[in-house]
Parts: C-alpha cells; sequence; structure tokens
C-alpha cells in the first residue's frame, strides 16, 4: 500500500506570495491532519480534516487555511506569506475514526520564505 | 505551555545495549500516547503506541512503559542499532471529540545516536 505523499517536496516563496501544499493519503484513510514543524516551536498542529469537514483547528493565524476533497486529498494553502512560515510542512493521514488512532505521515513539504 | 516534555535533547548509546529515552506530560486527559522516529528529510515514522489502559506495550525491540501517576513514559530499545540513530518523538492525543480530533501533541525530540 502507498504511503502518505506530498507535493511538491521543496518549494521557494517570497513574503506576501501565497502557496498551497498538497496531501495525498494512505488509500482508505479518510482522515487528515497538518502538522508545522521549525526549530523553535517543534511540531505544531494546524487543522484536521474528515470526510471534506474541518473538524479541529490548531493556534494558528486565518491566512493558514485548507480543504479536504472526496478522494480524502487534502491540500493547504498560506496567503500573505511571513518569514516566519519557513517550516517543514507535514501531512498525516489516519483509518480509523475517534481516538486510539496512530498517524502516518508523508515526507513533507519544506518551504522558504525568502 | 508545553503539555509534552521530552527533557533530554541528546542520547548516545554503544550498539547492543538499551536505550531509554523519557517523556513527560502534563495535561491529564491525554490518554494515548505514540513514540515516533524521524530521519532527516523524511517525515516521522510510526513506532509503538500505548493507550491509558496499559502500563506496557511491546513490539520487537521496541518496549513502552506508561507511568499514569507520574505523567511519565518511556521507550526502551533493545538491543539498540546504529540503524535506530534518529530524532525521536513522543506525542500524546486526548480522547475524540471537540479539540482533540486528529490532534496530536508532539515532545521537541530527542537524538539518539548509537555507536558500533
Amino acid at each position: 500500500k502507498a504511503g502518505v505523499t506530498q507535493t511538491p517536496r521543496y518549494l521557494i516563496k517570497t513574503r506576501g506570495q501565497q502557496v498551497t501544499l498538497s496531501c495525498s493519503p494512505i488509500s482508505g484513510h479518510r482522515s487528515v491532519s497538518w502538522y508545522q514543524q521549525t526549530p523553535g516551536q517543534g511540531l505544531q498542529f494546524l487543522f484536521e480534516y474528515f470526510s471534506e469537514t474541518q473538524r479541529n483547528k490548531g493556534n494558528f493565524p486565518g491566512r493558514f487555511s485548507g480543504r479536504q476533497f472526496s478522494n480524502s486529498r487534502s491540500e493547504m494553502n498560506v496567503s500573505t506569506l511571513e518569514l516566519g512560515d519557513s517550516a517543514l510542512y507535514l501531512c498525516a493521514s489516519s483509518y480509523r475514526d475517534g481516538n486510539y488512532n496512530e498517524q502516518f505521515f508523508g515526507p513533507g513539504t519544506r518551504l522558504t520564505v525568502l | 505551555d508545553q503539555q509534552v516534555k521530552q527533557n533530554s535533547p541528546s542520547l548516545s548509546v554503544q550498539e547492543g545495549r538499551i536505550s531509554i529515552l523519557n517523556c513527560d506530560y502534563t495535561n491529564s486527559m491525554f490518554d494515548y500516547f505514540l513514540w515516533y522516529k524521524k530521519y532527516p528529510a523524511e517525515g516521522p515514522t510510526f513506532l509503538i503506541s500505548i493507550s491509558s489502559i496499559k502500563d506496557k506495550n511491546e513490539d520487537g525491540r521496541f518496549t513502552v512503559f506508561l507511568n499514569k501517576s507520574a505523567k511519565h513514559l518511556s521507550l526502551h530499545i533493545v538491543p539498540s542499532q546504529p540503524g535506530d540513530s534518529a530524532v525521536y518523538f513522543c506525542a500524546a492525543s486526548a480522547g475524540a471529540g471537540g479539540t482533540s480530533y486528529g490532534k496530536l501533541t508532539f515532545g521537541q525530540g530527542t537524538i539518539l545516536t548509537v555507536h558500533p
């Protein structure tokens, strides 16, 4: 079974631009979570989608948004990029709903904002 | 407010010996705990998990221990191998529903180096 895939793997943008990152979960997984990893803050939860609905959101500004499609693929968007948005963005998928769920991560998208 | 803490930034171990990685948490609502391994330029890889109804879970060379009263968990790797060298993260989740959906809270990670 193919793992979680994320595209693109690397991205360079300038301040003020916007960016869209894509995530394809493991086949059959309906829950997709997004995380931001930075050296200073570690791994921080952004949001989670299940059946095309955002069920949970972390403590990030409204510039960070996402969506999920009917095939469970998900995208996240960051508008008006700031230097501090430079990070590794990770997507994770999960099979079961509810608690006691392992999340399986993709390789991440490395975003650099200049 | 760091709810999951890994107080040791790094750990160095000889091949064949035991590696013990520690993690503390403060949120009493956490009831499911996971360990992930991460290599540079890759996403975290799931290793092992434990629910709060257990105090031990084993999978091959990996064993996780949970001490709920102390809000402490540890990952034991026996025997350690050079290929185990990576960053190890512990993570926790708090039930299902509301602000818990799909959310794992991670520690800052511990760099494990296993010397041949």
